[in-house]
């Protein structure tokens, strides 16, 4: 079975802080895919990033960075100097190659960035 | 292009009715899915089709039928509603890559319907 967790169910930072999203995945597979949504109050889902199981090169975009451990399991979410705009839920999802190739999303982490 | 549409966008239903959630894409996506989304549970998938005519069941596929009659269109029917069918439900479409996966592709997600079963 495939399994997503996001341990953090809220954050709470003052603008400018650097906040890390954890993002914990179990799996069978060899060949997987993770990805990063964010769901801001409007409510829509919002594509961040994906990877694939064979590239465990961290990606930076911007403010924006991920780091992929295949050795912990994990692919974790960095933003750096946080802006309100950043206030949203983000999740974690994990893809196999198996049957309904259903995204199988984690619990999803609430950001709030004050002001 | 409009991307994946749902509408409605709100409904509210008492319980027993049936009704039909509509999703559209215009990518020539030929995977669609519905996930229903429930606080603190992230989403989960209903049902998926990976082409006309062809439909399979999600995880918490119960209470709920789909139909794939063309590549753009993949209405979700709720029989019977009941109030545990309150929910926010998303559609997604998703191009198919080698050997017919979705894999890495990317899955484009609807704007969402806020259903409630009283």
């Amino acid at each position: 079975a495939q399994k997503v967790t996001q341990a953090q169910t809220e954050i709470s930072v003052v603008e400018k802080e650097d906040v890390t999203l954890d993002c914990v995945y179990e799996t069978r597979d060899t060949t997987y895919y993770l990805f990063w949504y964010k769901q801001p109050p409007s409510g829509e889902l919002v594509f961040l990033i994906r990877r694939n199981s064979f590239d465990e090169q961290n990606e930076i975009s911007g403010r924006y960075s991920w780091n992929f451990q295949k050795s912990t399991s994990s692919f974790n979410f960095t933003i750096t100097a946080s802006q309100v705009v950043d206030s949203a839920v983000y999740f974690c999802a994990l893809r196999g190659i198996q049957g309904a190739q259903k995204l199988v999303f984690g619990q999803g982490t609430r950001l709030t960035i004050n002001p | 292009n409009a991307g994946v549409t749902q509408t409605p966008k709100f409904q509210v239903l008492k319980t027993g009715q049936s009704m039909t959630l509509q999703c559209a894409q215009d990518m020539n996506h030929e995977y669609m899915s519905w996930y229903r989304q429930d606080p603190g549970m992230g989403l989960r998938l209903i049902h998926y089709s990976v082409g006309a005519g062809i439909t399979d069941q999600g995880e918490v596929p119960n209470g709920y039928n789909v139909s794939r009659s063309t590549t753009e269109d993949f209405p979700l029917r709720l029989l019977s509603a009941a109030p545990s069918q309150t929910s926010v439900y998303f559609c997604a479409s998703s191009t198919l890559g080698q050997g017919g996966l979705a894999g890495y592709n990317e899955q484009f997600f609807g704007p969402g319907t806020r259903l409630t079963v009283l």
